[in-house]
């Protein structure tokens, strides 16, 4: 089992309609959980953290955590085409050090 | 404030030689991690280091080195290089010793190996 998963997609969505990401995590010990988004040949940039239960907003960005479940979600609302990128899901896991161990990545295309 | 910047940008090397990777944090930051990622995957966990001590390490060969320097910028290094270590290095620069802390990334260096 992948300490954590994705569906690499694509995912494509209209213009103007709500993306969802998905990513599931193994470690039930995790506390800590990010979203980074990532441009064709540029680094992973960090959009949303979300350390508890519930949903964390952030402008059109949305963050879901159910740590019973294992399972961490994004919602991009109003997609615009310069949303299109991949998506990295990513855990701190809860052993010595902590590392931060990343999704392979949900591609994401709004079309215009 | 600079964020975190890693040199060189891009490097082109061959089979069996050595290179060298540079990474300075963000001012502030004592935590530098270093990352492979493969074209079509995700960050692969190599090194974290942490006040100058190495605090983690993910499952790369031997080849596969760093160090922390007293200022906190860090060098990743690989020898007898391969065809398969072509790939994006990333540095993240995070503050260190706080829970939940977030990595910020450097723009990367690509490497490629003929």
């Amino acid at each position: 089992q992948k300490e954590v998963e994705q569906n690499s997609g694509p995912l494509s969505v209209p213009e103007g309609a709500i993306a969802s990401l998905n990513c599931t995590y193994s470690d039930r010990g995790s506390q800590s959980f990010f979203w980074y988004r990532q441009y064709s040949g540029k680094s992973p940039e960090l959009i949303m953290s979300i350390y508890s239960n519930g949903d964390k907003e952030d402008g059109r960005f949305t963050a879901q955590l159910n740590k019973a479940s294992q399972y961490v979600s994004l919602l991009i609302r109003d997609s615009q085409p310069s949303d299109s990128a991949t998506y990295l899901c990513a855990v701190r896991g809860s052993g010595g050090y902590q590392k931060v161990t990343f999704g392979i990545g949900t591609k994401l295309q709004v079309i215009p | 404030d600079a964020g975190v910047t890693q040199s060189p940008t891009h490097l082109i090397k061959t089979r069996g030689q050595h290179v060298t990777l540079r990474c300075s944090p963000i001012s502030g930051h004592k935590s530098v991690s270093w990352y492979q990622q493969v074209l079509g995957q995700g960050p692969q966990f190599i090194f974290q280091y942490y006040e100058k001590e190495e605090r983690g390490r993910g499952n790369f060969p031997d080849r596969f080195s760093a160090r922390q320097f007293p200022n906190y910028s860090s060098e990743l290094n690989v020898n007898a290089l391969l065809l398969g270590d072509s790939a994006l290095y990333l540095c993240a620069s995070s503050l260190g010793g706080q829970a939940g802390e977030k990595l910020f990334f450097g723009s990367g260096t690509q490497l490629s190996v003929l």
